[in-house]
């Protein structure tokens, strides 16, 4: 269980076109969800913490105008990239929990590259 | 804030050996979990271990076990008869229970050679 499904996984765009990248649980209801970002070689990085039916909150640096996430349901986030540029360019990853103090399970990730 | 350090960028062991990935943590929380996380080339991030604060036990996963040291915030693992399948980054990463924020740390990077 605790399979957490991440599309597309590999997205090549033109700059200034707007992408948007989904995460779902398959097989779990996730309270809270959350994307990260890892340039090559480095870490992942929190960018924002959501919760179904509310705001996202963002890490500090994140530009909440562009990238834009909604976490409609319980079981579905969508990280939208509006206007890429190529500095936008990089590996996402989402990830999902039940409910506090349960671990997060993380989705296979996004290449994105922008053009 | 929370940081998480591993100082060791890269590691290389033999085939069937034990080695053991460093990680520190900085906190003042006193309830917070720890994990290690395993990042093979497909970029997938596998959960491979989690330690709660409050237990004082080190956990276990078969041949990947936790050294946890809370007054020394050191959380470190050991990787027992190594596998050519264990080749990948491994991410330390600290929880702050209430505000289930993961931070991870810069990562190692093991290679287990044939």
């Amino acid at each position: 269980g605790a399979v957490v499904s991440q599309h597309p996984s590999w997205v090549i765009c033109k700059s200034g076109t707007s992408v948007k990248i989904e995460c779902r649980s398959l097989d779990f209801q996730a309270t809270t969800m959350f994307w990260y970002r890892q340039f090559p070689k480095q870490s992942l990085m929190l960018m924002a913490t959501s919760n179904e039916g509310s705001k996202a909150t963002y890490e500090q640096g994140v530009e909440k105008d562009k990238f834009l996430i909604n976490h409609a349901s319980l079981t579905l986030s969508t990280l939208t990239v509006t206007s890429a540029h190529p500095e936008d360019s990089s590996f996402y990853i989402c990830s999902a929990s039940r409910q506090a103090a349960q671990p997060q399970h993380f989705g296979d990730g996004t290449r994105l590259s922008i053009l | 804030a929370q940081t998480v350090t591993q100082s060791q960028p890269e590691m290389s062991v033999q085939e069937a050996e034990t080695v053991t990935l460093s990680c520190t943590y900085d906190t003042s929380e006193s309830n917070y979990y720890l994990f290690w996380y395993k990042q093979p080339p497909s970029r997938q991030m596998i959960l491979v271990i989690r330690q709660e604060a409050y237990k004082q036990q080190n956990a276990t996963e078969n041949r990947f076990s936790v050294n946890f040291q809370k007054a020394a915030k050191s959380f470190s693992l050991k990787i027992s008869d190594s596998q050519l399948g264990d080749t990948a980054m491994y991410f330390c990463a600290f929880d702050d229970q209430g505000a289930q924020k993961l931070v991870f740390g810069q990562g190692t990077r093991l290679t287990i050679n044939p």
